[in-house]
Formats: C-alpha cells, structure tokens, sequence
C-alpha cells in the first residue's frame, strides 16, 4: 500500500524557517517523480514544487521560487521542503505527492499544517 | 500563465447526473486529471488523462475533452459524492502544474 506521511508543520513567526519531511513506503520511491502541493484554509489546491526521480530537475511555482527549497533523499525514501522567510499568506496545509507517468498526482498525503503567525 | 476556470458550485438531485466543466485555452491539447476531495480529507485521483478511471473508482465517474472544455460527469449521484472536485493539466511552457479554483458538488 503506497504511503506518505508529511510531518513538520508547525506554528512559526512571519520571516521564519520550517522543514517539512515526507516519508514514504509501498513503493519504489526512487522511480517516481514527486510534488508538494498545498491548500490555504478554505481555498483551492495550489501546486508548489516538483523534483525528479534523481533530483536534478526542479520546478517551482512562482510564489515559492526564491524562498522554498526541494530536495530528497532516494536512500531513505523521503522528500523535503525547506521554507525560508515565512509569510502569512503560506499558512497552509502541506500536501506529499506522488507524480504518475502523465503527469497526474496519483497518490497523496494527509497533510501537515504550517501556520504564520506572530 | 494557464489558467483553468470551473464553476464555484454544482447542485445535483441524487440519482441524477452531475457535470463539473473546467475551462482553458485549447484545453483539449492537454492532459486533464480531476480530482475529488471531501471535508477534512486528502484529495483523491479520480479522473487521468482525460477519461481514464484509476482502480477503485466507481464506473459512474467519467471524463472527457474537447475544444476549450473538459468535463468530469458523475452518474446516478449518491450523497456520499458530495465533494469538492478540481481539475489540473500540466503547463508544458512553464513546466507548472495547473489547478482550477475548484467546484463543490452538493447533492440535494
């Protein structure tokens, strides 16, 4: 059964830091492409990130570049997001997800919840 | 940058069938994938490329694309499809993933 369990979310001031790890399992990890996606509170989905099987390509949406690093490790079976200079407007909740061979998001998370807030 | 359009909100009596549009610029070019979330819940996959159905997905569920419109059709609605349902392509000149603002499905 595929998996995957974010964690790290937390309450963090405006201008901070957070990580965000996602831990997966039932699947080879290491040949599927994977997202982050996030959901502020009661609006529509937003798609934040993208990184390659082998990490070397990475995308970024707009109101992440420049402050959001992507990474993961295949030897341990887990992505991360690293925040920097945390705004109100990322208060969300952070979403895993697994890219199918379309390009489809074929498996997701249940979500970690970052809060902004001073 | 693409930009999807969907209706804020369906209303469907149950039994009956329910259709979510999601509008684009020559939409029919791209892949559309739609998916189905519930209160409190992780999205979930129910439509990929277009109008194939991922297993475990009931047959009622279908999609389709054509010209500047794809649809996601629910028949024989039952009260438990009561969701939020989006839709997404991947944007080949930004190499973004695109999500439409959503639509809530409410069964009557």
């Amino acid at each position: 059964e595929v998996q995957l369990v974010e964690s790290g979310g937390g309450l963090v001031q405006p201008g901070g830091s957070l990580r965000l790890s996602c831990a997966a399992s039932g699947f080879d990890f290491s040949y599927y492409e994977m997202n982050w996606v996030r959901q502020a509170p009661g609006k529509g989905l937003e798609w934040i990130s993208y990184i390659n099987t082998v990490g070397i390509t990475i995308y970024y949406a707009d109101s992440a570049k420049g402050r959001f690093t992507i990474s993961r490790d295949n030897a341990r079976n887990s992505l991360s997001l690293q925040m920097n200079s945390l705004r109100a407007d990322d208060t969300a909740v952070y979403y895993c997800v697994r890219e199918g061979n379309l390009r489809e998001l074929d498996y997701w998370g249940q979500g970690t919840l970052v809060t902004v807030s001073s | 940058s693409y930009v999807l359009t969907q209706p804020p909100s369906v209303s469907v009596a149950p039994g009956k069938t329910a259709t979510i549009t999601c509008g684009g610029n020559n939409i029919e070019s791209k892949s559309v994938h739609w998916y189905q979330q519930k209160p409190g819940q992780a999205p979930v996959l129910v439509i990929y490329y277009d109008s194939d159905r991922p297993s475990g997905i009931p047959e009622r569920f279908s999609g389709s694309n054509s010209g500047n419109t794809a649809t996601l059709t629910v028949s024989r609605v039952e009260a438990g499809d009561e969701a939020d349902y989006y839709c997404q392509v991947w944007d080949r000149s930004s190499d973004h993933k695109v999500f439409g603002g959503g639509t809530k499905l409410t069964v009557l």
